[in-house]
C-alpha cells in the first residue's frame, strides 16, 4: 500500500515570495493533517481536514498560510508571503478517520528554507 | 492543556547497550492515546506503537519495549541491544480531546536524539 506522498521534497525561496506544498494521503483515509516541524522541535499541527471540511485550523497563521482539500483527497498548503521564521519541515499525515485512537501516518515532508 | 515532555534531548550509546527514553505527559482527559514515532535522518515519521489510557500492560515488540505507568503519567520506551540502525530522533505524542469537536491532533514532545555508535 502506498504511503503519504508529498512534493516537493525541498524548496528554497526568498522572504516575501510565495510557495505551495502538495500532499496525497493514503488511499481511503478521510482525515488529513498538516504539521510544521521547526528544527530541533516536535511537529505542531497547522490544520486538520475531515474529507474536504476543516476540523481544526486554530494554529494556522491565517494572514499568510492557507490550505485546501477541494475534492477530499489531495491537499495543498500555501504560504504567501513567506517569512524567515517559516523555515521548517512541513509534514503531511493522514488517518482513516478523525478519532483519538486513529494512527496518523506521515509523509516524507517538505523542507522549506526561506532566505 | 495537553503537554508532552521528553527531558532527554540526546542520548549516545555504544552498540548492544540498552537505551531508555523517557516521556511524561499531562492531560485532564480520562480517555487518551499515547504514541511513539521514530524519525530517521530521511525525515519521515515512522509509527512505532499506540497505547490507550485504559491499558497499562507493558508491551514488547522484538528489541523494543514500552512501560506505561498512569500513576506517574509516563510512557517510557526501551531499546534493548541497540544497533546503529536505531540512530534517529524518537518522539512521544499524545492524542486527547478536551473539546470533543476539536479534532484529534497529536501533541508531540520535543524528541530525543539517539546516537548508536558501532
Amino acid at each position: 500500500e502506498a504511503g503519504v506522498a508529498q512534493s516537493p521534497r525541498y524548496k528554497i525561496i526568498e522572504k516575501r515570495q510565495s510557495v505551495a506544498f502538495w500532499c496525497n494521503p493514503i488511499s481511503g483515509h478521510a482525515t488529513l493533517y498538516w504539521y510544521q516541524q521547526i528544527l530541533g522541535q516536535g511537529p505542531k499541527l497547522l490544520i486538520q481536514f475531515q474529507n474536504n471540511g476543516v476540523v481544526d485550523d486554530s494554529q494556522l497563521p491565517k494572514d499568510r498560510f492557507s490550505a485546501e482539500r477541494l475534492k477530499g483527497v489531495d491537499s495543498t498548503l500555501k504560504i504567501q508571503p513567506a517569512k524567515l521564521e517559516d523555515s521548517a519541515v512541513y509534514l503531511c499525515a493522514s488517518s482513516l478517520e478523525a478519532s483519538l485512537q486513529e494512527t496518523q501516518y506521515f509523509g516524507p515532508g517538505t523542507r522549506l528554507l526561506v532566505l | 492543556a495537553q503537554k508532552v515532555t521528553q527531558a532527554q534531548t540526546e542520548i549516545s550509546v555504544v552498540e548492544k547497550e540498552d537505551v531508555t527514553l523517557d516521556c511524561v505527559y499531562e492531560t485532564r482527559d480520562t480517555t487518551y492515546y499515547l504514541f511513539w514515532y521514530k524519525q530517521p535522518p530521511s525525515g519521515e515519521l515512522v509509527f512505532l506503537i499506540r497505547r490507550n489510557s485504559f491499558d497499562e500492560q507493558n508491551e514488547i515488540s522484538g528489541r523494543y519495549s514500552w512501560n506505561f505507568q498512569k500513576s506517574t503519567s509516563s510512557f517510557n520506551f526501551t531499546i534493548t541491544a541497540s544497533q546503529v540502525v536505531d540512530s534517529a530522533v524518537y518522539f512521544c505524542a499524545l492524542s486527547a480531546d478536551m473539546i470533543k469537536a476539536a479534532g484529534n491532533k497529536l501533541t508531540f514532545g520535543g524528541g530525543t536524539r539517539v546516537l548508536v555508535k558501532p
